[in-house]
């Protein structure tokens, strides 16, 4: 059963403007959230993260909301550039005996364009 | 630091056959990681490792096994190769007390 979902596989959004990526989740134990960002043939990379104690964080053009209520968060990109252009996996955590273990989302493919 | 590496990049075995997927860490993280990647899906747990000579299965261990015998290396061994087992696999590690985990390139299988 997939505890992490993205129900969008491919997103397109103009250069410049704002890139919103979605992300569900159903285990209320996740505590930690991650978004990571892979271009074909490498391995993923870490892009931003939130605790289930806030709301909202920020690092530069990325931000990342999280709606405890509604099990939901998003990514927010402003301004989209063409270099952004990959696949964005949503990831959460559940502390359990200290594995640190992460459940991904199945992608959403962003293509930013010129 | 090289972070997380990972060898080959791609293999191609016969079914039957078995092999090691190499990986190695030089961030002296405790927590290491197998992933598996099919097409449109997203990663799923094979093992991993709390610290070293500690493993435990995720949630898809059938057809593999892990050793972890330094903190350093973390190798994935294939025993009877099917075409099930065709994917990308990624190993990964995270230090203590934090939660983002650090990616290798990853190692692309194909079995036929």
């Amino acid at each position: 059963d997939q505890q992490v979902k993205q129900n969008s596989p491919s997103l397109s959004v103009q250069e410049g403007r704002i890139s919103i990526l979605n992300c569900d989740y159903t285990n209320s134990m996740f505590d930690y959230f991650l978004w990571y960002k892979k271009y074909p043939a490498e391995g993923p990379t870490f892009l931003i993260s939130i605790s289930s104690i806030k709301d909202k964080n920020e690092d530069g053009r990325f931000t990342v909301f999280l709606n405890k209520s509604a099990k939901h968060l998003s990514l927010h990109i402003v301004p989209s550039q063409p270099g952004d252009s990959a696949v964005y996996f949503c990831a959460a955590s559940e502390w359990q005996t200290g594995a640190n273990n992460l459940f991904f989302g199945t992608g959403t493919r962003l293509t930013v364009i010129p | 630091n090289a972070g997380v590496t990972q060898t080959p990049k791609f293999r191609i075995l016969k079914i039957g056959q078995s092999m090691t997927l190499q990986c190695a860490q030089d961030m002296n993280h405790n927590y290491m990681y197998w992933y598996r990647q099919d097409p449109g899906m997203g990663l799923k747990l094979i093992y991993y490792s709390v610290g070293a000579g500690i493993t435990d299965k995720g949630e898809v261990p059938n057809g593999y096994n892990v050793s972890r015998s330094t903190t350093e290396d973390f190798p994935l061994r294939l025993e009877l190769a099917a075409p099930s087992q065709t994917s990308v696999y990624f190993c990964a590690s995270t230090g203590q007390g934090t939660k983002t985990q650090y990616f290798g390139p990853g190692t692309r299988l194909l079995v036929l």
